[in-house]
């Protein structure tokens, strides 16, 4: 059975700070892991990862994905109370074909 | 700009009820997904279509049915609403069948009492 874990599942940090989310998973054909952020309703696309070692940016946001280890991690540097939301991570995997397993995800609150 | 449009947003439902769920994108998206999101649980697909004329079940179809009544509209129908269904459902699509990008609806929440 695929799964995808988060960690940590929640975090408070203050303005300015730089965090760490993490994601592991265990799937089968493993396609891509993608990274996507909740605010009040719809989730949003941040990054898709598919190769190892290669870092996508954007802006504060940076991910990087180790297929070796089969993790990816998200950073925020120099974190806004914006940047509060729920960070989710979710894997295409090959076992359910063109669907994506989703993480608990992170619930991450910024303090000014 | 439409994107993906959920309706009801908010609908609250007696045990034994029945309801339907509406989903409609006009990106021209050939996949579309409903998921529902539970406290501590992430999002967990219930069913998809990978093309139109095509419905799959996922991880938890248990209690659901689906139509995709053409290329834009894909509905979700609970056909006897129960107390464990209580949650907030999101229905998204993607331009092709590798899930990958998946543009979501703002979600319609739902009680069953």
């Amino acid at each position: 059975e695929d799964k995808v874990v988060q960690s940590p599942l929640s975090l408070v940090v203050h303005e300015g700070d730089t965090v760490t989310l993490n994601c592991s998973y265990e799937v089968t054909n493993f396609r891509s892991l993608l990274w996507y952020k909740q605010e009040k309703k719809a989730p949003t696309f941040l990054f898709m990862l598919t190769s190892s070692g290669i870092e996508k940016k954007s802006g504060r946001l940076s991910s990087i994905l180790d297929k070796k280890e089969l993790f990816s991690i998200l950073n925020i540097t120099a974190t806004q109370t914006g940047d509060s939301a729920i960070y989710l991570c979710a894997v295409e995997s090959g076992e359910y074909g063109n669907k994506l397993v989703f993480g608990a995800g992170t619930i991450l609150r910024v303090k000014s | 700009n439409a994107g993906v449009t959920q309706t009801p947003k908010f609908q609250v439902l007696k045990t034994g009820q029945s309801m339907t769920l509406q989903c409609a994108q006009d990106m021209n998206h050939n996949s579309m997904y409903w998921y529902r999101q539970d406290p501590g649980m992430g999002l967990r697909l219930i069913y998809y279509s990978a093309s139109e004329g095509t419905t799959d079940k996922g991880e938890v179809p248990n209690g659901y049915n689906v139509s995709r009544l053409n290329k834009r509209e894909f509905s979700l129908r609970l056909e006897s609403a129960a107390p464990s269904q209580t949650s907030v459902y999101f229905c998204a699509s993607s331009m092709v069948s590798g899930a990958n990008v998946l543009t979501f609806g703002a979600g319609s929440r739902l009680t069953v009492l």
